[in-house]
C-alpha cells in the first residue's frame, strides 16, 4: 500500500503569491490531516477533514489558508497571500481509525 | 484543553547508553498515546501506539511507560545506537482520537 504523499517535497514562493500543497491519503482511510511544523510552534493543526467534510479549520489560520477536499483521496492546502512567516514544513496525514500516517512533507520557503 | 509537554527538547548521549524521554499531559480522559520518530528531511514515522490499558509496552529497542496516577508517557531507548539520532514527538488524544496533542520533540542525538 502507498503511504500518504505530497507534492511538491519543496516551493520557495515571493511574499504575496499565491502557493497550493497537494495531498494523497492512504486508500481508504477517512480521516485527514494538514499540520504546520516549525522549530518554535511545533506541530499545529490547520484543518481536518472527515470523509471529505471539513470538521475543523484551525481557527488562528482561517484568513489566508484553506484546505480543500474534492474527492476522498486528494486535498490541497491554498496559501493566498503567502508572508515569510508561512516558512515551514507543512505535512499532510490521514488515518482510519485511531492512528494518524503522515506524508513526507512540503518545505515552504517564503520570500 | 489537553496540554502536553515533553522533555528534554534536546538530549545527547553515548552510543549503548539508555536514553529517556518523557511527556506529561493534563487530560486525565486521554486514551490513545502516541510516539513518533522524524529523521531529519523525513516525515514521522510511527514508532508505537499506546492504548490507556496498558502500562508497559515493549517495543523494538525500545519501551514505552504510561503512568496514568501522574499523566505521563515515557520512551525509553536501552541501547541507542547513532541510527537512533532523530527528533521524538509524543502525541495524547482522547476517544475523539482525531484531535491529537503532540508534544514540541525531542531531539536525540547518539554519539559514536
Amino acid at each position: 500500500d502507498a503511504g500518504v504523499t505530497q507534492t511538491p517535497r519543496h516551493e520557495v514562493a515571493e511574499k504575496g503569491q499565491t502557493i497550493i500543497l497537494k495531498c494523497e491519503p492512504v486508500s481508504g482511510h477517512n480521516d485527514l490531516f494538514w499540520y504546520r511544523q516549525t522549530k518554535i510552534q511545533g506541530l499545529e493543526l490547520l484543518s481536518y477533514f472527515r470523509s471529505k467534510s471539513l470538521m475543523e479549520d484551525g481557527g488562528a489560520f482561517k484568513d489566508r489558508f484553506k484546505a480543500e477536499m474534492l474527492n476522498s483521496s486528494f486535498s490541497t492546502l491554498k496559501i493566498q497571500p503567502t508572508e515569510p512567516k508561512d516558512s515551514a514544513v507543512y505535512l499532510c496525514a490521514s488515518s482510519l481509525e485511531d492512528t494518524q500516517y503522515f506524508g513526507p512533507g512540503t518545505r515552504l520557503l517564503v520570500l | 484543553g489537553e496540554q502536553v509537554e515533553q522533555r528534554p527538547p534536546h538530549l545527547s548521549v553515548r552510543e549503548g547508553d539508555s536514553a529517556v524521554i518523557t511527556c506529561t499531559y493534563t487530560d486525565p480522559n486521554s486514551y490513545y498515546f502516541f510516539w513518533y520518530k522524524q529523521e531529519p528531511g523525513a516525515s514521522l514515522q510511527l514508532l508505537m501506539k499506546v492504548f490507556s490499558s496498558t502500562e508497559i509496552n515493549e517495543g523494538q529497542g525500545f519501551t514505552v511507560l504510561l503512568n496514568k496516577k501522574d499523566k505521563r508517557l515515557s520512551l525509553n531507548l536501552t541501547a541507542a545506537h547513532p541510527g537512533d539520532s532523530a527528533a521524538y514527538f509524543c502525541a495524547v488524544s482522547d476517544t475523539n482520537a482525531y484531535k491529537v496533542i503532540f508534544g514540541k520533540g525531542t531531539h536525540l542525538h547518539v554519539l559514536p
